[in-house]
């Protein structure tokens, strides 16, 4: 069974502070990806990477980075939250036969 | 790029009843289709998927049909459960592996007892 871990399922922030989320897959794959879903919206990819020190662009990237040191681990940062950012956030690590695999999200409130 | 539209954004059938889900996709290079299913307060989860080779492809009451011609593609759901009840995503990826999945907006289904 592919295990998708968030480091935490509710944050609560502060309008400018730095935020870590990290998310760790342990089946070895290529690909993961961070969402965030808003109601009406969907899932709109912020950030994917294919490889170790590897990343990309995806739909929303403003406001956020990056950061992939390890295949297993691929953390989401927001440099300077802003309220716009509460969200719920997704992680995903994507299979050889293209399955994704979310991680259980992180509850991100942003006062 | 690849764009996808779903529709309706909320459907309700009575228990029993079929329903049915539609999307659209931009991108005549896009090649794999899935569903996800998001059940209240969990993370998506695959439910089905079709790639553009074929042109439907079933699972128990859960069905997909796929046309290439006219780039939409639907979910039908046989026999509706309240189990069914979720939001459900298509989704879109084009034919080259690092090319992101663009998914829908979603559709919320209510199944009515």
């Amino acid at each position: 069974d592919v295990k998708v871990t968030q480091s935490s399922r509710y944050l609560v922030k502060r309008t400018g502070e730095k935020v870590f989320l990290e998310c760790v897959q342990d089946m070895d794959h290529e690909n993961m990806f961070w969402y965030r879903q808003d109601p009406g919206l969907g899932l709109r990819l912020i950030y994917f990477s294919y490889d170790v020190k590897m990343k990309e662009k995806g739909d929303i990237p403003e406001g956020y980075s990056v950061s992939r040191e390890k295949k297993e681990r691929f953390s989401l940062i927001l440099e300077s939250a802003s309220t716009n950012q509460t969200s719920m956030y997704l992680c995903a690590s994507v299979s050889a036969s293209d399955t994704q695999y979310f991680g259980p999200g992180t509850r991100l409130t942003v006062l | 790029g690849e764009n996808v539209e779903q529709h309706p954004s909320t459907l309700s059938v009575q228990e029993g009843d079929s329903a049915v889900i539609k999307c659209t996709y931009s991108d005549s290079a896009s090649n794999y289709f899935p569903w996800y299913k998001q059940e209240l307060g969990k993370r998506p989860q695959l439910i089905i998927d079709i790639r553009s080779n074929v042109g439907e492809k079933k699972d128990q009451r859960i069905a997909v049909t796929l046309n290439k011609t006219a780039k939409h593609f639907s979910l039908h759901i046989t026999e509706t459960q309240p189990e069914d009840s979720a939001v459900y995503f298509c989704a879109a990826r084009a034919m080259n592996r690092d090319d992101k999945i663009i998914f829908g907006k979603g559709t919320r289904l209510h199944i009515l007892p």
